[in-house]
C-alpha cells in the first residue's frame, strides 16, 4: 500500500530536549516536505526536498532542521524545541510535478511544555 | 492581502442542501488551484484539481474565476459524511511551494 509513515503520533516534552519526528514513504517520490498546522492559519511549510541531499526552506524553518541522506527518509529536528513549536506536523511526499499525487503522513500532534 | 483566503465558517447546513465556499488568491500567474478535504485532525486528502475554468465530480463543483482571483467549490445534496474542513491549495511559484489557506469548516446535520 503507498504510505507515508509518520511518527510518533503524539508527542510531549520539554523545552530544550531535542527531538526527531520520522517520515517515511514508501512511493520512491523524490519530493518530501514538512508542514506545521495552527489554528486560523492553514498548513505552512517548515522545509522540503527535491531529491537525496538536497533541501530547501519553506516559509516558517527557524528552530527546525531536516536531512535527506535517502530518498524514503525525511526526518525533521527539533534541536531545542520551545513552546511556540507546539503545533500539528505533517509530512507529505509527492510524485514530482503532480501536487494530486500529494500524500500527507497522518500527523505527529506535537505539545512543548 | 494574504496569499490565499478562505472564509473560517464554519456553514452549518441541513443534509440535501447545496453550499458554495471561496477561495481567493493573490498571484495572477498560479494556473492550477486545488481543494482538499481535511477531517478534525487528520491529514489533508485531495478532493478536486481545477486547471481551466473548473472540474466536476459528482456532488462537487470547483470553478475559476481568474479575472477576480478567485476559486469557489459547490456542494450539492450534501451529507453527513461531507462534514469536514475544505482546504483552498495554490502552487506559488512551482509546485515545491504550495500555499494552503487556513480551510472552511462545514458542519452538516440532520
Amino acid at each position: 500500500e503507498a504510505q507515508v509513515t509518520q511518527n510518533p503520533r503524539y508527542l510531549i516534552t520539554v523545552t530544550g530536549k531535542k527531538l526527531t519526528v520520522t517520515c517515511s514513504q514508501n512511493m520512491n517520490h523524490e519530493y518530501m516536505s514538512w508542514y506545521r498546522q495552527d489554528p486560523g492559519l492553514g498548513l505552512r511549510q517548515i522545509y522540503y526536498s527535491m531529491n537525496v541531499e538536497v533541501t530547501d526552506k519553506g516559509d516558517v524553518p527557524e528552530g527546525y532542521k531536516v536531512s535527506r541522506k535517502e530518498k524514503r527518509n525525511f526526518p525533521l529536528i527539533l534541536e531545542s524545541p520551545s513552546p511556540n513549536q507546539t503545533s500539528l506536523y505533517f509530512c507529505a511526499s509527492m510524485d514530482r510535478g503532480l501536487p494530486e499525487k500529494l500524500f500527507f503522513g497522518s500527523g505527529t500532534q506535537l505539545s512543548v511544555l | 492581502r494574504k496569499e490565499v483566503e478562505q472564509d473560517p465558517g464554519p456553514f452549518n447546513v441541513p443534509e440535501g442542501a447545496t453550499v458554495a465556499f471561496n477561495c481567493t488568491y493573490s498571484n495572477s500567474a498560479s494556473q492550477s488551484f486545488f481543494w482538499y478535504r481535511q477531517d478534525c485532525r487528520k491529514e489533508p486528502k485531495l478532493l478536486m484539481s481545477v486547471y481551466s475554468s473548473g472540474n466536476e465530480d459528482g456532488r462537487f463543483t470547483a470553478q475559476l474565476n481568474r479575472a477576480s482571483q478567485y476559486i469557489s467549490l459547490l456542494i450539492r445534496d450534501s451529507k453527513l459524511s461531507d462534514s469536514a474542513t475544505y482546504l483552498c491549495v495554490v502552487p506559488y511559484g512551482g509546485y515545491n511551494k504550495l500555499i494552503f489557506g487556513a480551510g472552511t469548516r462545514l458542519a452538516v446535520h440532520p
